[in-house]
């Protein structure tokens, strides 16, 4: 176990709504990143936070958005979702930014 | 050319044998790399990683890195059934500073 913990655990969703996903990042940890993995495939960069501001972005859409709190822990948004964005979505927490630590994912269904 | 490359198998290993898995990167100015283990329905398990030409042991597991070459290994020794996963290699890109995954290798332990 990382420490790392994310609600919900399992969502549904229809296509153009929005989602709020969280995570509770590992104690001592200030940096929380985002990916996106779909079946079949590695995790998708989807951005990082560092002490509250983003600094680091893949190529996702701006309907991609997240925020950091000052204890740490992150929310992804995402709006006006697709059929397409029904993944594992995966936070992870870093002491250094580097070597990532995961918590358990999101399974995203979007119909 | 993908950025980081991972045959995608499966790789399947008699119990107890040397199970060898490897990953290409592009960007030829990468420092940093990462294996991690995902069992099927979990999230990914970081296992090692490595930023020195050469070997890392740590007790089952030896990664290797040759940056000449551009290449990563992870070896595992006494291979068990438990050790049956998709192992994804990941790269901290040095053009851009974001960690990229391959899309994972499934090994198969044989008992």
């Amino acid at each position: 176990e990382t420490g790392v913990t994310q609600s919900p655990t399992h969502l549904i969703k229809t296509r153009g709504q929005q989602v709020t996903l969280r995570c509770s990042s590992q104690s001592g940890h200030n940096t929380v990143s985002w990916y996106q993995q779909a079946l079949g495939q590695g995790p998708q960069f989807i951005f990082q936070y560092y002490r509250e501001e983003e600094n680091g972005r893949g190529n996702f859409p701006p309907r991609f958005s997240g925020l950091q709190f000052p204890n740490y822990s992150s929310e992804l948004n995402v709006n006006a979702l697709e059929l397409d964005d029904s993944a594992l979505y995966l936070c992870a927490s870093s002491p250094t930014g580097v070597e990532q630590y995961f918590g358990p994912g999101t399974r995203l269904t979007v119909t | 050319q993908k950025e980081v490359e991972q045959n995608s198998g499966p790789l399947s290993v008699p119990e107890g044998a040397i199970a060898s898995l490897n990953c290409t990167y592009s960007d030829r100015g990468s420092q940093s790399f990462f294996w991690y283990r995902q069992y099927s329905g979990k999230s990914p398990e970081l296992i090692m990683f490595i930023y020195s030409n050469g070997d890392k042991e740590d007790g089952r597991f030896t990664a290797q890195l040759n940056k000449a070459s551009q290449y990563v290994s992870l070896l595992i020794r006494d291979s068990q059934p438990s050790d049956s996963a998709t192992y994804l290699c990941a790269g901290l890109m040095n053009r851009d500073d974001k960690i990229i995954f391959g899309k994972g290798t499934r090994l198969h332990i044989l008992p």
